[in-house]
């Protein structure tokens, strides 16, 4: 069974750079797709962006400017780089799987990790 | 960017209880559009995709339907652990984006 753990700093102050790594285990991270989606207190779904296994990402534009997002094939873990946050930024952010095709939606989802963006 | 818009942003039903609730793209996704469902405190689960493909293990009260632009998710019989708010998503097209969630409340 697949499982995704994120992991990283809770609390991060503004203006500097929220850092975050999603640990896959019980699979390989190669073949699909990997996503970073995030969700402000009581609020709906963002997605951040997403990284082929091969390295090819694609981001929400409007994160696109502060986003990036990479991977290490021999931990099996990727990760995401957000910059210059505000208050704006906190949310519980969510490492995610799509199946494949990646069109055929998200099967597997980390527990996810609450930042705060605060000084 | 697509906009996605569902409707009604919250529901109250009973135990049994046919559950609806429609999500419209604005522009036509084809069949590119995923379900999912969320509880408090957890991550969404993944229902339905390609508008109506039942997600392995999740039960067959739960159905999918439509195409282009207007989409359907529907409960046949709602049972108490299906109260928890309902995202769908669009998959044809980046950025992916999300409707703003449905939330079934207990009646």
């Amino acid at each position: 069974q697949v499982q995704l753990q994120e992991s990283g700093p809770g609390l991060v102050k503004p203006s500097e750079t929220l850092s975050l790594t999603c640990t896959v285990s019980g699979g390989s991270i190669s073949s699909y797709y990997w996503s970073w989606i995030r969700q402000p207190p009581g609020k709906g779904l963002e997605w951040i962006g997403h990284i082929h296994y091969s390295g090819s990402t694609n981001y929400n534009p409007s994160l696109k400017s502060r986003v990036t997002i990479s991977l290490d094939t021999s931990k099996n873990h990727f990760s995401l780089k957000l910059t210059s946050v505000t208050a704006a930024d906190t949310a519980v952010y969510f490492c995610a799987r799509h199946q494949l095709p990646i069109q055929f939606g998200i099967d597997y989802w980390g527990q996810g990790t609450l930042v705060t963006v605060s000084s | 960017d697509i906009q996605m818009t569902q409707s009604p942003s919250s529901l109250s039903a009973s135990v049994g209880d046919r559950v609806t609730i429609t999500c419209r793209a604005s522009q036509s996704i084809s069949s590119y559009l995923n379900w999912y469902q969320q509880k408090p405190g957890k991550a969404p689960k993944l229902l339905m995709y390609a508008a109506s493909s039942l997600e392995s293990g999740v039960p067959s009260r739960f159905s999918g339907s439509g195409s282009g632009t207007d989409f359907t998710l529907t409960i046949s019989s709602l049972q108490p652990e299906d109260f928890a708010t309902y995202y769908c998503q669009q998959s044809y097209t980046t950025p992916r984006t999300f409707g703003q969630g449905t939330k079934v409340e207990i009646k």
